[in-house]
């Protein structure tokens, strides 16, 4: 079957550091798009970056600078870390893989980051 | 970047009513145009890719259109478990930008 499972979310201070991972299972990373969605709380979805399967990123100019993506294949895991929080990043992470056809068709079940002193 | 625009933002409707939300580029995507449907409490769930095709087990009621700029999920017959926000996404490169959903309740 066919999963993610996110893990590393807490609590952490303005200016913290905090690593998001992804672990995937019933197909490789490095043959998909992975991608990381959040969604703060009470608000719409908001795309921060991508990993492609060539190994390039993207990200969103909200968190360019600031957070990075990556896998280790050996693991079959994507990471996200994130760097300078701020109160604004506080949301639920999703990871989610871009299927074949283009579009988020397997998402995780999300984890919470609160940025707060 | 483009923008992605969806309305209305809310909406409120009655069981077997059809349900029409829209979603505007602010440029051409062609038909790269997702729509995916978060219930409360939940993992946002993909319903529709390029524009009008529907995934493996969603049901019928639910159809997508357009193409370019303009496109529209419908549900021809709202039913109760279909309470939700329903959020129009563009994939074709990044960033992979949504709008910025619509919720909508049962009236």
């Amino acid at each position: 079957e066919v999963q993610l499972m996110e893990s590393g979310g807490g609590l952490v201070q303005p200016g913290g550091s905090l690593r998001l991972s992804c672990a995937a299972s019933g197909f490789t990373v490095s043959s998909k798009y992975m991608i990381w969605v959040r969604q703060a709380p009470g608000k719409g979805l908001e795309w921060v970056s991508v990993i492609y399967s060539g190994g390039s990123t993207y990200y969103a100019d909200s968190v360019r600078g600031r957070f990075t993506i990556s896998r280790d294949n050996s693991m079959n895991t994507m990471y996200l870390q994130m760097n300078s929080l701020r109160a604004e990043d506080t949301a639920v992470y999703y990871c989610a893989r871009m299927g074949s056809a283009g579009p988020f068709d397997v998402w995780g079940r999300g984890t919470m980051v609160t940025v707060s002193s | 970047d483009i923008q992605m625009t969806q309305s209305p933002s809310s909406l409120s409707a009655s069981v077997g009513d059809r349900v029409t939300i829209t979603c505007r580029a602010s440029q051409g995507i062609n038909n790269y145009l997702a729509w995916y449907q978060q219930k409360p409490g939940r993992v946002p769930k993909l319903l529709i890719s390029a524009a009008s095709t529907l995934q493996s087990g969603v049901p019928s009621r639910f159809s997508g259109s357009g193409s370019g700029t303009d496109f529209t999920l419908t549900i021809s017959s709202l039913q109760s478990e279909d309470v939700a926000t329903y959020y129009c996404q563009k994939y074709n490169s990044g960033p992979y930008t949504f709008g910025q959903g619509t919720k909508l309740e049962i009236k």
